[in-house]
């Protein structure tokens, strides 16, 4: 069991947009840490998409979007392509275990 | 580029013990945080351990593993270690090694592809 919790699974067509949510409690997200989102595509390593919440490491297309609010952090991809199809996962700070703790990811359809 | 390669991985039976590698390219290792981040078959990532940039002079570990794993590092050869004994059947997973930007909320800007560790008799 995670200690952020994801949906295990989303889709969407082609040139839709879908979101993606994030939530934890008042020792992490709602705490003001702030939240992190990877991609994992299948065989390769995990790449940071979002940090800070919001803020878009260079080279990411601004398809991609984060958002936060209370205890709670959302992705979202607009305009979806068929190379968006990976595993997605949030990534907090919790000061009670006093380490990192991640969302138990998400698995995105593009169908 | 930026280039994080674990090794070390395998099958292993419960109570042996394993090393893993994490070769470290393209950036100033000694200059970073380095984690290890685990995740079993059907779960998410768990973090799993992390040393302190520069002289490795601090390491933290989840509770599922304190006592059994040892993080290190060998900053002359850039390469992270994560000593695992005394093994179970629930360390199996993909483990990955990352790095971390600036302070202990930061993101992990940058993963390996991870090694497979298998505990079974």
């Amino acid at each position: 069991q995670s200690v952020l919790t994801q949906p295990p699974s989303v889709s969407g067509a082609p040139g839709q947009r879908v979101t993606i949510s994030c939530t934890g409690s008042s020792s992490n997200i709602g705490a003001g840490y702030h939240v992190h989102w990877y991609q994992q595509l299948p065989g390769t390593a995990p790449k940071l998409l979002i940090y800070g919440n919001s803020i878009r490491p260079s080279g990411v297309p601004d398809r991609f979007s984060g958002s936060k609010s209370g205890t709670s952090a959302s992705l979202a991809i607009t305009g979806l392509q068929a190379e968006d199809e990976a595993d997605y996962y949030c990534h907090s700070y919790d000061s009670s275990l006093s380490g990192p703790v991640f969302g138990g990811g998400t698995k995105l359809t593009v169908l | 580029q930026v280039q994080l390669v674990e090794s070390g991985g395998g099958v292993v039976q419960p109570g042996r013990s394993l090393r893993l590698s994490c070769a470290a390219s393209g950036f100033t290792f000694s200059a970073y945080a380095m984690h290890w981040v685990r995740r079993a078959p059907g779960r998410g990532r768990e973090w799993v351990a992390v040393i302190s940039y520069d002289d490795g002079s601090n390491q933290y570990y989840a509770d599922s593993v304190k006592g059994r794993f040892t993080i290190s590092r060998d900053n002359s050869k850039n390469t992270l270690f994560l000593h695992m004994d005394s093994l179970r059947a629930e360390d199996t997973a993909v483990y990955y090694c990352a790095r971390q930007m600036t302070t202990v909320t930061s993101p992990f800007d940058s993963w390996g592809q991870g090694t497979l560790v298998t505990v079974s008799s």
